[in-house]
């Protein structure tokens, strides 16, 4: 079954970028996995879906500062100039046909 | 636009039972599978179960397997989820989610993960 390693945090400055990474387990590198946003007290929210590719296809209302990559085995969740409501845990996610969704542990986002 | 609701949270001492409901709109409720995922306090979040949109389809974690019982009524756009035998470890928000339509890529692979989520129902099971 697929495991997604993500770090437990991250920091950057108010107005500057921050890159998240998000690992996929051995022999599952070619999947696609999600992004999610969970903000303290509030419902999570889906930002996009990434595929292996860099492709991206992102969820309603998701501003352009948040962007996704890939390389290899590792996803990326990239968000530019940040703003203090960033400050939230994001998770991974992916699905498998046997385990259906799979999240990574979270990272923590601080914006400083 | 998609909404999901969720009631039904409480206190519940060890060995009860609670019915978790989530009313759906916004989206045609029985073209979609749904989820129910889990948070215990300062935990990440946990896969709970699943059903198709025709209930013909039901999965669940190994942590509530025979003990957990998801369930639909299309006509009334809600899912249910019947929690039996409740564990101090049961505690936590439940979400319920909307699973994304498959998505195929590679050789038979395909996505299905969560596109929306409601906003939670915490569950305490405790004496």
């Amino acid at each position: 079954q697929p495991v997604l390693t993500q770090s437990s945090s991250a920091s950057a400055s108010l107005g500057s970028s921050v890159k998240l990474t998000c690992t996929l387990s051995s022999g599952h590198s070619s999947y696609i996995i999600a992004w999610h946003q969970h903000q303290p007290g509030k419902a999570p929210r889906y930002l996009m879906k990434l595929e292996g590719s860099g492709s991206y296809n992102k969820g309603s209302g998701v501003p352009d500062r948040f962007s996704g990559s890939s390389s290899g085995a590792d996803r990326y969740l990239t968000i530019s100039n940040l703003q203090s409501e960033d400050e939230a845990d994001y998770y991974c996610e992916t699905w498998d046909s046997n385990t259906h969704v799979v999240f990574g542990g979270g990272t923590k986002l601080t914006v400083l | 636009q998609v909404q999901l609701v969720e009631s039904g949270g409480g206190l519940v001492k060890p060995g009860g039972s609670l019915r978790l409901s989530c009313a759906a709109s916004g989206f045609t409720f029985s073209d979609y599978y749904m989820s129910w995922i889990r948070q215990a306090p300062g935990k990440g979040l946990e896969w709970v179960s699943y059903i198709s949109g025709n209930s013909i389809f039901t999965d669940y974690a190994d942590s509530v397997k025979g003990r957990f019982t998801i369930s639909r009524d299309n006509a009334k756009n809600s899912l249910y989820l019947q929690m039996n035998s409740l564990r101090a470890e049961d505690t936590a928000v439940y979400y319920c989610a909307r699973d994304q339509p498959p998505y195929y890529y590679g050789s038979g692979t395909y996505y299905m993960g969560i596109d929306y989520w409601g906003q939670g129902t915490l569950v305490t099971v405790s004496s």
